[in-house]
């Protein structure tokens, strides 16, 4: 059975600090995603990565897949208020299946 | 608004009680995912409908039985539940294609929230 471990588990941070979460697994992903997950709702997609090596941006937030196609990090900068939520990654296999992440659950104070 | 809604949002229910999750998805998808999110464990998939297709996690207890009349409308019917059943229960909805899995983005609902006394 494949693992997702994500790190740190908690993070409370202030606003204005920036800050790095992790995605690691065992065993090499054909994609992975990564989601945010607000109180009350459901997970939301944040971005999509397919090719080793690859680093997105979305504003304030940085993405990246690793060479060898077994983790992936996540950097926010200047963290805000609106930033707080869990935040899963999730990958394929090689299988239809998608598995998700022990998630990181992330508080931005003001 | 992400197109995908669930009712109830809230419910609690015993032991020896009947009930059904509903979700309904707006967006002309044509797959659909019952997802469980408990405290301790990450987000588990219990069953997916794709391309008219039933998928199911071999792990997922008889107790909980889904059902896709149609590719916008799908229930999660819940019987004789054990309060280790008490969670979030998403819905998701995607366009699957065997072509472009990976790029694949599943679009959650805001999930019911179940607590079995």
């Amino acid at each position: 059975t494949q693992l997702l471990e994500q790190s740190p588990q908690f993070l409370s941070i202030q606003e204005g600090e920036n800050l790095t979460v992790y995605c690691n697994s065992s065993s090499v992903f054909s994609s992975l995603q990564w989601y945010r997950q607000e109180p009350g709702e459901g997970p939301v997609l944040l971005v999509t990565v397919v090719t080793g090596g690859e680093v997105k941006k979305l504003k304030r937030l940085t993405f990246q897949f690793g060479d060898a196609r077994k983790d992936s990090s996540l950097h926010i900068t200047a963290a805000q208020p609106g930033d707080t939520g869990l935040y899963l990654c999730a990958c394929r296999y090689n299988t239809d299946k998608l598995i998700f992440g022990t998630g990181t659950r992330l508080q931005v104070f003001p | 608004e992400t197109g995908v809604t669930q009712t109830p949002r809230h419910l609690v229910m015993g032991m020896t009680n009947k009930k059904s999750l509903k979700c309904e998805q707006h967006l002309g998808h044509n797959a659909m995912y019952w997802y469980k999110q408990s405290a301790k464990k990450p987000l588990e998939l219990m069953f997916v409908y794709s391309l008219e297709e039933r998928v199911e996690n071999n792990s997922v207890p008889s107790r909980f039985s889904p059902e896709c009349p149609n590719s916008s409308h799908l229930f999660l019917h819940l019987h004789t539940l054990q309060p280790e059943d008490s969670a979030l229960y998403l819905c998701a909805s995607s366009q699957f294609s065997r072509t472009d899995i990976s790029t694949d983005t599943q679009y959650f609902g805001p999930g019911t929230r179940l607590t079995v006394l």
